[in-house]
């Protein structure tokens, strides 16, 4: 089964709100991901947990803060976003980091007023 | 010079055709790659991996040649059901996916 599953699926908050999206897999996979993706653009990576670890975090705004409770699980809580925070939140979990193929969920297609 | 480079499109073509498309890059350190193709407001979905012996998966084949840094992918008999947006994926450093900005599909009737 290659699923990831995400929570919720849309999302509307103010810039004072804070919320969070969450991810789950069950297929064993070691490595988690965080990717946003704006309209007609590829996804880009925000962070990588490997082994519930954070690895990469690829210079994110403190306003995200990623959290791996445990292998199954991914959060991101979201904090006095912006409006040009609006955009889909992509989950992806792989076998292993190294070259291995990602798995992405369905996103949370987030808005901020 | 983008890491990787798709003709963007898009690619207008009959149910039934063959449509190939192209794929550079530029990390020569990179070590696997992937076609994955998203639907519109949708996720990405992995549509095959990409390995230099070439490989093939029903309609579908994926070439690799590595001297050249270029990636292919040929559908042959176009369905309707094959519109979509295909994304040329390298990965270079160990978790990190860099991703081509897509190549627009439209099969039409």
């Amino acid at each position: 089964d290659t699923e990831v599953t995400q929570t919720p699926k849309h999302l509307v908050m103010g810039m004072t709100n804070k919320k969070s999206l969450k991810c789950e897999q069950h297929m064993g996979h070691r490595a988690m991901y965080w990717y946003k993706q704006k309209a007609k653009k590829p996804p880009e990576l925000m962070f990588v947990y490997s082994y519930e670890k954070l690895s990469i975090n690829e210079s994110v705004p403190s306003r995200f803060s990623p959290e791996c409770p445990n292998s199954s699980l991914l959060n991101l809580h979201l904090h006095a976003l912006q409006p040009e925070d609006s955009a889909l939140y992509l989950c992806a979990s792989s076998q292993e980091t190294s070259y291995n193929e990602q798995f992405f969920g369905p996103g949370t297609r987030l808005t901020v007023l | 010079r983008k890491e990787v480079e798709q003709d963007p499109g898009p690619f207008n073509v009959p149910e039934g055709a063959t449509v190939a498309f192209n794929c550079t890059y530029s990390n020569s350190a990179s070590q696997s790659f992937f076609w994955y193709r998203q639907d519109c407001r949708k996720e990405p979905k992995l549509l095959m991996s990409v390995y230099s012996s070439g490989n093939e998966d029903g309609r579908f084949t994926a070439q690799l040649n590595r001297a050249s840094q270029y990636i292919s992918l040929l559908i042959r008999d176009s369905k309707l059901s094959d519109s979509a947006t295909y994304l040329c994926v390298a990965s270079g450093t160990a978790s990190k996916l860099t991703f081509g900005t897509g190549t627009r599909l439209q099969v039409t009737l």
